[in-house]
């Protein structure tokens, strides 16, 4: 079975400074990655996707994240942040192959805020 | 291109009362699945359901629980006898297909409360 580790459970920073949310996982296969947002209220957006191939990923709103297998971890960063990126994000996983590769695990997410 | 439709947005029962939720997947999407987020917690996998089947239903508790994905309509996320426990935000996810990788692509969500 796979799980995910969000490292921080609340990351506050000022607008325009660089940010990194930290996403490890387990699993003892092949795994796809994914970084979702959750605006207050709403429902899930993907920001970006690995499958395969380049290890970095760019999505959208400016963000990327880096697949590193030795280190098992997905992390997202973006180099300048503004107040609209105040969200809810989470790290999920689904397996690469076999039967059950539509099931995402989900981190327990991580809390940006933003500050002016 | 409307998104994933799921109403109502908030719902209010009491203990032992039923709850029924409702998803409308992306036009062209077969695929639906069911998410419930407990407070501070992140998505857990509830089940799985292509159009009149049920593909994998392991993250359903046993009991009061139930799904459906009818040939005409939307998927119906159906709880008997709520609890307290119960509360939650329940999230509905299509895609176009189940292969490795595809996206899902979620709903507002229903946000149960019981009282």
């Amino acid at each position: 079975a796979q799980s995910v580790t969000q490292l921080d459970s609340q990351v506050p920073v000022f607008e325009e400074a660089p940010v990194e949310l930290r996403c490890n996982y387990s699993s003892s296969v092949s795994v796809y990655l994914f970084w979702y947002v959750q605006y207050p209220n709403q429902g899930l957006q993907l920001l970006l996707k690995y499958l395969s191939g380049s290890t970095l990923v760019k999505g959208i709103n400016g963000f990327e994240a880096e697949f590193n297998k030795s280190q098992t971890s997905f992390h997202l960063r973006k180099p300048s942040v503004h107040i609209s990126d105040t969200a809810e994000y989470f790290c999920a996983v689904s397996v690469g192959s076999g039967g059950s590769n539509y099931k995402l695990t989900f981190g327990k997410g991580t809390l940006l805020t933003v500050n002016p | 291109n409307a998104g994933v439709m799921q109403n109502p947005r908030h719902l209010v029962r009491r203990r032992g009362q039923e709850a029924r939720l409702r998803c409308s997947p992306m036009k062209g999407h077969s695929h639906v699945y069911w998410y419930r987020q407990l407070p501070e917690e992140g998505l857990k996998f509830m089940v799985y359901l292509q159009k009149e089947n049920i593909i994998d239903e392991s993250g359903m508790p046993k009991e009061r629980f139930s799904a459906e994905f009818p040939k005409e309509g939307p998927s119906i996320l159906r709880i008997q006898q709520v609890v307290r426990g119960d509360s939650a935000a329940y999230f509905c996810a299509s895609s176009p297909s189940s292969a490795g990788g595809q996206p899902q692509h979620f709903g507002d969500g229903t946000r149960l409360s019981i009282l």
